[in-house]
């Protein structure tokens, strides 16, 4: 059983177009993640959502609008795609509290791979 | 800023041979380190983790050393083979965020010569 799984892998879209990825985590996990990972490998964080409340948001257009409808669910909504949103998402999820947030707690997704032409 | 970065892109090893991954961080408040190795087409997946109050974890042909004075830490991998062909990111929770957000380095991609 996949633990953290996102769908689509693959996305090919046109400017201006709304998008959305959804994950979802079957490892009763409170706290899941997104990441963005760009042409360079860079990883950075976008958002973080604890038992359905956001507790992260890096600082993120606000055409990324994330959404937990529960604690296993965590989609990430873009509005009026551009260009520089081409990139690799990855979802994650780890267990709540301090104590629980170490390396081997936190699951990635295997990447939803956006490409806006 | 926040700032947990790796000295050199790609590195290039023959099977068999030892490889020595580096990752420099700026934030001497940072407390915990953790390796990723990402596959082609994957996620990132942990390898192995040290605290700030260790200088030295070993694991199964890894070992990484934190060296908290120059803010430094490596991962050597041992014996390297061709299935640790992958990109190596170094990343940091600062345990006093109490949120799990993890900062990564740039990432050095590895490649194993056969």
């Amino acid at each position: 059983d996949t633990a953290v799984s996102q769908t689509p892998k693959y996305l090919v879209t046109q400017m201006g177009n709304d998008k959305s990825i959804k994950c979802e985590q079957n490892l009763g996990h409170d706290t899941m993640y997104w990441y963005k990972q760009d042409s360079k490998k860079f990883l950075k964080i976008m958002f973080s959502y604890n038992n359905k409340e956001l507790i992260i948001n890096e600082t993120v257009p606000n055409r990324f609008s994330p959404k937990s409808p529960d604690k296993a669910h965590l989609n990430l909504h873009i509005n009026s795609l551009e260009l520089g949103d081409s990139a690799v998402y990855f979802c994650a999820s780890s267990p709540r509290g301090a104590s629980s947030y170490s390396g081997n707690t936190i699951y990635f997704g295997e990447g939803s791979w956006l490409t806006v032409v | 800023g926040e700032s947990v970065g790796l000295h050199l892109p790609t590195l290039s090893v023959q099977e068999g041979d030892n490889s020595i991954i580096n990752c420099a961080y700026s934030n001497s408040a940072s407390d915990y380190f953790i390796w990723y190795k990402q596959e082609s087409g994957k996620g990132p997946q942990f390898i192995i983790d040290i605290r700030s109050n260790m200088d030295k974890r070993q694991g199964q042909r890894v070992t990484v050393l934190l060296n908290k004075t120059v803010k430094h830490l490596s991962l050597q991998i041992a014996a390297t083979q061709p299935g640790d062909s992958a990109v190596y990111f170094c990343a940091e929770i600062r345990s006093s965020s109490n949120t799990g957000k993890l900062i990564f380095g740039q990432g050095t991609t590895l490649q194993v010569k056969p």
